[in-house]
């Protein structure tokens, strides 16, 4: 059971808007940790897509997305395509725990 | 370009050991914390373990504190994962991985995993 949660999966069509969230608490999210984003493909290993709650690395589309708000945060996709279908995950640091945080993750289906 | 190539998965019976090795290559190794995450068949990441840039300082997850060891070798620009008495809960996919900012923790560039199966 992970300190932060996600839906289990979200879905959409090509061209949509779809968002993914990352509840926490006042040890994590809530305590001004940084959260991040990975995307992981299908047989591959987990790719950063979001870092520092907003922050895009290079090469990651603009139509990726992050906020964060309180004990919480999200990953936006914006202009959903097909390659876009694949396992995302937040992560941050629990000072209750003293360790790195995976959220339990969300499966994107395109639809 | 970065690279980070995991050996040392395998097979192994409960109880037994096993060593991971993660050989990085495109940056300065010693200018950057490394950590260890797994994922178990069909299930999510799970943060593992994490060791500073000059091996000061080790951080484990509850589930392996005491059995697991991190450890590295700056001039061999390696990175290692020693793992006593494993149980089948063990079975998992590791990664090894870099942590982009001390700050943030953040993991910017990731392995391609090895496979360890803990079965009888």
């Amino acid at each position: 059971q992970s300190v932060l949660t996600q839906p289990p999966s979200v879905s959409g069509a090509p061209g949509q808007r779809v968002t993914i969230s990352c509840t926490g608490s006042s040890s994590n999210i809530g305590a001004g940790y940084d959260v991040h984003w990975y995307q992981q493909l299908p047989g591959s290993a987990p790719k950063l897509l979001i870092y520092n709650n907003i922050k895009r690395p290079s090469g990651v589309p603009d139509r990726f997305s992050g906020s964060k708000s309180g004990t919480s945060a999200s990953l936006a996709i914006t202009g959903l395509q097909t390659e876009d279908e694949a396992d995302y995950y937040c992560q941050s640091y629990d000072s209750s725990l003293s360790a790195v945080a995976f959220g339990g993750g969300t499966k994107l289906t395109v639809l | 370009e970065v690279q980070l190539v995991v050996s040392g998965g395998g097979v192994i019976r409960p109880g037994g050991s096993l060593r991971l090795s993660c050989a990085a290559s495109g940056f300065t190794f010693d200018d950057y914390h490394m950590t260890w995450v797994r994922q178990a068949p069909g299930k999510g990441l799970e943060w593992v373990s994490g060791i500073t840039w000059n091996g000061g300082d080790t951080t484990y997850a509850e589930s392996v504190r005491g059995r697991f060891t991190i450890s590295r070798d700056n001039a061999k620009n390696s990175l290692f994962l020693q793992m006593n008495s494993l149980r089948t809960e063990d079975t998992a996919f590791y990664y090894c991985a870099r942590q982009g900012s001390i700050a943030s923790r953040q993991f910017d560039y990731w392995g391609q995993g090895t496979q360890v199966t803990v079965s009888s």
